[in-house]
């Protein structure tokens, strides 16, 4: 099953404005990624966030880690058209080598 | 260089055909992943290699066989496909396979868009 959930599963915003999307996942984890994907393209690594973190930022990027409540939360800043793509989170379970994505959020930015 | 390469782009084929898939890089990663990703879908782990080995294999049919041949490439040949195959197939790296202590960021290729008709 899927170690990540996110929500929203889809959001629209103006340019400008600030997107937070929220991952949550199921058992105890090393670290989680968060990347991008444009339409049909390859996955890119946005930034990585340890267990023993709890906010990390990169840019105009912010991320959240709860391992208490085993969720994070990714927020672009200041959001651009050029940031509409799909954001997953990735996990890695302790133990195991799988990176497991979360479901997704699809973000649009219109200009 | 930071690049993986995967080709073909895309890849049209009949379920008696036999096609195979590439992926390269040369950042010296010694680990590398081949993935599905149905539409509006995450992708789905399929392989993994670590030093040329397979690591792990999530239960994927025989019709799709992995091959790594060297550290730099990745291959993945397919035989005998049905149409629900049809998905994007991505390729990635990473530094190491490291369990205990954390993991690596992968890094994509841009993905070959499978049709089996």
């Amino acid at each position: 099953s899927q170690q990540g959930e996110e929500d929203p599963q889809a959001l629209s915003i103006q340019e400008g404005e600030n997107a937070t999307m929220n991952c949550s996942y199921k058992t105890s984890i090393n670290n989680l990624q968060w990347y991008r994907q444009n339409s049909g393209r390859g996955l890119v690594h946005l930034i990585l966030i340890r267990s023993n973190e709890r906010e990390k930022h990169s840019g105009r990027l912010r991320v959240t880690l709860d391992t208490s409540k085993k969720s994070s939360s990714l927020l672009i800043t200041a959001s651009r058209a050029a940031d509409t793509a799909s954001y997953f989170c990735a996990t890695v379970s302790s133990g195991t080598y799988k990176y497991i994505f979360g479901t997704g959020t699809r973000l649009k930015v219109l200009a | 260089d930071t690049e993986v390469t995967q080709t073909p782009k895309h890849l049209v084929m009949g379920m008696t055909n036999k096609k195979s898939l590439k992926c390269e890089q040369h950042m010296g990663h010694r680990a590398m992943y081949w993935y599905k990703q149905k539409a509006k879908k995450p992708p789905e782990l399929m392989f993994v290699y670590s030093y040329e080995k397979l690591s792990i294999n999530e239960s994927v049919p025989s019709r799709f066989s992995p091959e790594c041949p060297n550290s730099s490439l990745l291959n993945l040949h397919l035989h005998a496909l049905q149409p629900e195959d049809s998905a994007l197939y991505l390729c990635a790296s990473s530094q190491a396979l490291v369990r205990d202590r954390g993991s690596y960021e992968q890094y994509f290729g841009p993905g070959t868009r499978l049709t089996v008709t």
